[in-house]
């Protein structure tokens, strides 16, 4: 829904840094969530980007373009554990209506 | 502070049945919606509730109905299931916004 677009399938090495892109129509946007899911698990929360530009949290930050439609996800000195599926999610007003991108399988290897 | 509890976690139903999965948000949460996700489509917006008032509805058909209770918990129910309904249900709460959802373990439905 509301035409968002990652790529299915990442791989990166350990220790590099990868950046995952979004794309996302405008209309009625209202902010952009990232949510982390290993397989068999719950997505669990990563950040929330309601303005433009870059946030850090740690080895991961997220970028947001309001006008372009377009956020990315950037993931340093890649550990395996952060082998998983990362989903971007816009939201849109109208209160907590929140759509989920496919989502982007990380592969991180040795 | 307990986590989303979604029951049950597992369920195999025949074609044709109805099927009922609960989710308890996290205390204080008010907000709860529903997804169903599948290898294919992802993760498939259903429904979110607020203070039991459904505030928004995905594009699903009317088999799929949910309601939310006073004490916050969520029901979402199936009924006349079919073969494509098979697939992980997750529930989520949220306190605010910008908090970001949390998400229960789901409720694996499988339709034979």
């Amino acid at each position: 829904g509301q035409n968002i677009d990652q790529p299915t399938e990442m791989t990166a090495t350990e220790g590099a840094i990868v950046q995952i892109n979004c794309t996302y129509q405008t209309s009625g946007f209202n902010g952009l969530f990232w949510y982390q899911q290993h397989a068999g698990e719950a997505p669990t929360f990563l950040s929330y980007n309601v303005l433009d530009g870059l946030e850090e949290k740690g080895r991961f930050s997220s970028f947001l373009s309001r006008s372009k439609g377009y956020s990315y996800l950037l993931l340093k000195e890649l550990q395996m554990k952060d082998s998983a599926s990362y989903l971007c999610a816009p939201s849109w007003r109208g209160y907590q209506k929140v759509t989920f991108g496919i989502g982007t399988k990380l592969q991180v290897i040795p | 502070k307990a986590g989303v509890t979604q029951t049950p976690r597992y369920l195999i139903k025949t074609r044709g049945q109805q099927v009922t999965l609960s989710c308890s948000p996290i205390s204080g949460h008010r907000s709860v919606s529903w997804y169903q996700q599948t290898p294919g489509q992802g993760l498939q917006f259903l429904f979110e509730y607020f203070s039991e008032t459904q505030r928004n509805k995905g594009n699903f058909p009317g088999r799929f109905s949910g309601r939310q209770f006073s004490n916050s918990r969520s029901e979402m129910n199936v009924s006349t299931l079919e073969l494509g309904d098979s697939a992980l249900y997750l529930c989520a709460s949220s306190e605010e916004v910008s908090f970001g959802y949390t998400f229960g373990s789901g409720t694996r439905l499988t339709v034979v």
